[in-house]
């Protein structure tokens, strides 16, 4: 069966410090990766998504990037966090980009 | 207005009542429709698609109105473990992805 990982699990950084968030999948191969955020008491939305090594689609202007350096691994990374990076970070996966999206635990990140 | 929108309720509902819950989308093309439940603080996980023809799992049955561009979620006998906020999520077909509600938030009570 497909797990996927992300760790921290918990993550407080000060204004303009580094990122670095980490997704592994496990159990497939070639899946469509995605990283999402979630602001207290919001809907979800799509920052990057993957759908092979190297190939990344940003779908919103920010300063977070992302890259996948191996096939089920997806990072999520930034050179100088905002106050308003704060939010739950979620990555998940799909087989294809119809179909259902498999969410990992969540890194819940503050800046402070 | 917004792509997918739903009541952010909350919905309190005592155990074992029926609750029903609409979403709507904006978008004609949208091609596949799901349900997800988000407990506080965890990640989503999915709890059921929708398909045209309407499904059913369990207590929980999933129907699509594509001539009023709706879809919706009954729940019969509810549990206290039924407590969630309910995400509606519609893929419009196109570069992967999922357009997804704000949820409606259900609390069920003894």
């Amino acid at each position: 069966s497909q797990t996927i990982h992300q760790w921290p699990a918990t993550l407080v950084q000060p204004v303009g410090s580094p990122l670095s968030l980490e997704c592994t999948v496990e159990g497939t191969s070639n899946p469509n990766l995605y990283w999402y955020r979630q602001a207290a008491g919001r809907g979800l939305q799509l920052l990057f998504y993957s759908v092979g090594i190297g190939q990344i689609s940003s779908e919103v202007p920010q300063n977070l990037s992302a890259s996948r350096p191996q096939d089920r691994q997806f990072i999520l990374s930034s050179k100088k966090l905002l106050l308003s990076d704060s939010g739950f970070y979620l990555c998940a996966w799909s087989v294809d980009g119809q179909g259902e999206q498999y969410f990992g635990p969540g890194t819940r990140l503050t800046v402070t | 207005r917004k792509e997918v929108e739903q009541d952010p309720g909350p919905f309190n509902v005592p155990e074992g009542a029926t609750v029903a819950f609409n979403c709507t989308y904006s978008n004609s093309a949208s091609q596949s429709f799901f349900w997800y439940r988000q407990d506080c603080r965890k990640e989503p996980k999915l709890l059921m698609s929708v398909y045209s023809s309407g499904n059913e799992d369990g207590r929980f049955t999933a129907q699509l109105n594509r001539a009023s561009q709706y879809i919706s979620l009954l729940i019969r006998d509810s549990k206290l473990s039924d407590s969630a906020t309910y995400l509606c999520v519609v893929n419009i077909g196109s570069n992967y992805q999922l357009i997804w509600g704000a949820g409606t938030k259900l609390i069920i009570k003894p």
